[in-house]
Formats: C-alpha cells, structure tokens, sequence
C-alpha cells in the first residue's frame, strides 16, 4: 500500500519556538493532503486541508497564523506551529489522498512544548 | 458536528463477534472506517460510499445507511489482533475531508 512519512517522529521545544513538521508522500503523489491533531484519548480532529499549490484551508477555530501550512509539492506539505506554547503538545498526524481517494495516514509526530 | 460512535469501549474474547455503530447527524457523502494502536497512526480499514453498500474485509465488513445515515462495523471471530481503538470517519461534501467519530475502544483478550 501507498506509503506516508512524517519527520520528526518526537519533538520537545521550549515554549515561545517555532517547529516544523513534514509530511511526505513516499510512493504516490497527493494533491490533498490533511492535517489532524490528537489530544490524549480523543478522537482526531482536523486542523486544516492542504492543496498543492494553494492556500490551506482551516478548520474553524484553528489559527492561520500560528498553524502555518505549505504544500510545496505533490509529495510534500509542512505545517509549521509557531510561538508554540504547553497548550499545543499534541499527537500531530498528516494524511495524503491517493488518485483512488483512499487516504494514508503518516505515523505521526508527538509534539510536547515545555 | 462528530458523528457519535457506541458503544464506547468493549472487551470481547477470541472469536466472539462485535458491532460497532457510527451516527451522524448530517447527510453522509461516504463513510470510512480506521483502526488506531495505541501510540500509532490509525489505519484505513475501509470507505463505503452513499447507496447502502455493504463492504468486506475479511472478518471485518460494514454496511451504510445513507437514509439514516449511519453506518456499521462488524467484526467476526475477532482476534487479539483487532484490538484498538476504532473510528469512523464521515464525509458530507464528497471532498475527502474526513469527520472522525468519537470512537470504539475495542480490546480482545484469550
């Protein structure tokens, strides 16, 4: 099946610093790609859905400007948390759709803020 | 709004079967199902799209009712493998843009 990366896979920042995640689709190319966040024993929640060559659309009650979003490619889109603070330690999973709009989640990156 | 999901949790033993119900409260484009292990990504089980199919896989199948618009997970002869937690997704615009459920913690043991 079609395979998706994230890097890193475990981040620790201190607060008020800015941390890039990536998401890559290694075998297919997705012109979608989503981003969820995961709070322990929640379910997932969408944060915003990213286009190739576009800009992301959020999800409401996700801030454009702390969350930001670049799919620079068809295999690749980053989301960037700025200023992170306590508060957005979370469980960060990207998800591509493939040409049969299956979608293929990452593995995740676990982001906590001290 | 999320689509509610029950039961919440549930322990079966090897090879008994379960249900899993997803509901929502908007017009379903299609219906997907995951399966997430506890510290991982959750993995893509299966999409049904509106019609009322009824899809397999394996001992996992589901159905959809896109009337009532719900859908159901049923497992059979489970295995300590389909433990985890389960989650429908629903989509209302036909866009891929995935409402996860509340989820199932599903745990079976010998």
């Amino acid at each position: 099946g079609a395979v998706v990366s994230q890097h890193p896979s475990w981040v620790i920042c201190k607060s008020g610093t800015s941390v890039k995640i990536e998401c890559r689709s290694l075998d297919f190319q997705a012109t979608t790609m989503f981003w969820y966040r995961q709070f322990p024993k929640q379910s997932l929640m969408l944060m915003a859905t990213s286009n190739e060559g576009s800009k992301a659309t959020y999800e409401q009650g996700v801030e454009k400007d702390k969350f930001l979003i670049n799919h620079a490619s068809l295999t690749l889109s980053t989301l960037t948390v700025t200023s992170a603070h306590p508060e957005d330690s979370s469980f960060y999973i990207c998800s591509a759709r493939d040409l049969a709009d299956e979608q293929y989640f990452g593995p995740g990156t676990r982001l906590t803020v001290t | 709004q999320q689509p509610v999901q029950s039961p919440q949790a549930v322990i079966l033993r090897e090879g008994e079967d379960a249900v899993i119900n997803c509901s929502s409260s908007k017009a379903l484009y299609s219906v997907h199902w995951y399966r997430q292990k506890h510290g991982e990504a959750p993995v893509f089980l299966m999409i049904l799209l509106k019609g009322g199919e009824q899809k397999g896989h394996e001992k996992i199948s589901a159905s959809f009712n896109e009337k009532k618009q719900q859908s159901s997970l049923y497992l059979t002869a489970s295995q300590l493998s389909y433990s985890g937690t389960y989650f429908c997704g629903t989509d209302s615009g036909g866009y891929q843009k995935v409402t996860f459920g509340t989820g199932t913690k599903l745990q079976v043991i010998p």
